[in-house]
């Protein structure tokens, strides 16, 4: 267990809605990613988080958007979903940009 | 831009064979290099991690890599396979400091290790 959290585990949606991961970081880290793994595109780095400030942006879709709160958790928000968003979405935590990121179990998204 | 490369996306291997999943990386810098493992359905765990200290670097459970700039490699090596071991493995190269990227990382496609009984 690497001390991140995750919720939901499993999401099953249809296309054009939207849908909200979340994540808890491990106590004491300050930063929070985000990333998609999926079976065409592997694992994608998509945003990055230091302490609620946006710090950097990957391949992230202008549909999806992402925030971290003041208590440190993040949310990333899917909108108009289409079947390709469909894929395991992670979140990952370290203490600083320079520190080991540990991962979270991921949300399952599936879009019918 | 950084990125890694690894040369096999499927490894088989008998129980008690040594392993060896093979990782090139690109970079302008002096890169922080890791290795995480992925079991079915879990999520993403760390192996082992290179961060300019010695260039041979022991993670959990037996696996170890070693750095080789000259080679632009990473290559994970473990003695002797367990099943348990089989898994996907993920070589990863994180951004350069003070760069627009810092932290993020950058993964390459996969290995999925089987071990035979």
């Amino acid at each position: 267990d690497s001390g991140v959290t995750q919720t939901p585990k499993h999401l099953i949606t249809a296309t054009g809605q939207r849908v909200t991961l979340r994540c808890s970081p491990r106590s004491g880290d300050l930063s929070v990613y985000w990333y998609q793994q999926s079976l065409d595109q592997g694992l994608q780095f998509l945003i990055q988080y230091y302490n609620g400030e946006e710090r950097a942006k990957g391949n992230i879709l202008e549909r999806f958007s992402a925030q971290q709160f003041p208590d440190l958790h993040s949310e990333l928000n899917l909108s108009s979903l289409e079947l390709g968003d469909s894929a395991l979405y992670f979140c990952a935590s370290s203490v600083d940009l320079a520190d080991t990121q540990y991962f979270g179990p991921g949300t399952r998204l599936t879009v019918l | 831009a950084q990125s890694v490369t690894q040369l096999d996306s499927h490894v088989s291997v008998s129980e008690g064979t040594p392993v060896l999943l093979r990782c090139n990386y690109s970079s302008s810098y002096s890169p922080s290099l890791f290795w995480y493992v992925q079991h079915p359905n879990k999520g993403l765990q760390l192996l082992l991690k290179y961060t300019s200290a010695a260039t041979l670097v022991k993670g959990i459970n037996g696996f170890e890599a070693e750095f080789k700039k000259s080679e632009t490699s990473f290559h994970l090596t473990k003695p002797s396979a367990h099943m348990s071991d089989a898994a996907e493995y993920f070589c990863v190269v994180r951004g350069a400091t003070g760069g627009t990227s810092y932290g993020k990382l950058t993964f390459g496609q996969g290995t999925i290790l089987t071990v035979h009984p």
